[in-house]
């Protein structure tokens, strides 16, 4: 079963610390992979989105990398800022045949303290 | 978000009311789709629609049913409301079915059934 686990479900960092978020996947026969950002009672914004023949992507302050041999990616946050505090939603479109499927993971809800 | 808009945002309804939500898109997207969002199953398909008049099942399809006259428009329709399909409702919209270039979201419906 094709699954997308995020880890941990709730983080509390203090302002300015450099983080990391980690999203798991269970088939490395992936297409792309994609973070977004959900504020609460809001809609989700895309964040980065790397292709399967890619190894990290960059904007600003985020960094997001892609193994798909170790069934991983990471989203690197630098420099946090209390306007960092969101959900973190990893979504993978696997790519196996004609099942291709979006999975999502729960996300990782962010806290930064001023 | 730019391009996409929810309507309504929020609705209080009775079980066993018909329920409709809307989503309009000003991208020209080919594809646009139905999620439901709830605490610990993160976001689910319920459908989704590959152009006028083409529409199809997600995995959490059973009590909705959707219709797409127009490009622009994609109808959400609970045809008999139940406490169970209390939720946030997002509609996404995508140029290419594969994930290619990722999603855009609308900011959400919160229905709830009483």
């Amino acid at each position: 079963k094709q699954e997308v686990t995020q880890i941990p479900a709730a983080l509390s960092v203090p302002e300015g610390e450099n983080l990391v978020l980690n999203c798991s996947f269970t088939d490395s026969a992936i297409y792309n992979l994609q973070w977004f950002r959900q504020d609460p009672g809001k809609g989700l914004t895309s964040l980065l989105l790397i292709q399967s023949s890619q190894r990290e992507q960059t904007s600003g302050r985020l960094n997001a990398s892609l193994d798909k041999s170790s069934g991983r990616s990471t989203l690197y946050i630098a420099a946090s800022q209390p306007g960092d505090s969101a959900t973190y939603l990893c979504a993978v479109f696997f790519n196996a045949g004609n099942n291709r499927k979006l999975i999502w993971g729960l996300g990782t809800s962010l806290a930064v303290n001023p | 978000d730019a391009g996409i808009t929810q309507s309504p945002r929020h609705k209080v309804t009775e079980t066993g009311t018909p329920v409709t939500l809307r989503c309009h898109q000003t991208e020209n997207h080919r594809y646009m789709y139905w999620y439901r969002q709830d605490p610990g199953h993160g976001l689910r398909l319920i459908h989704y629609s590959y152009g006028v008049k083409d529409t199809d099942k997600g995995e959490v399809s059973d009590g909705y049913s959707v219709s797409r006259s127009k490009t622009e428009d994609f109808l959400l329709t609970l045809e008999s409301a139940t406490s169970s399909q209390t939720s946030v409702y997002f509609c996404a919209i995508s140029d290419n079915h594969s994930f290619r270039d990722g999603y855009t979201f609308g900011s959400g419906t919160r229905l709830t059934v009483v």
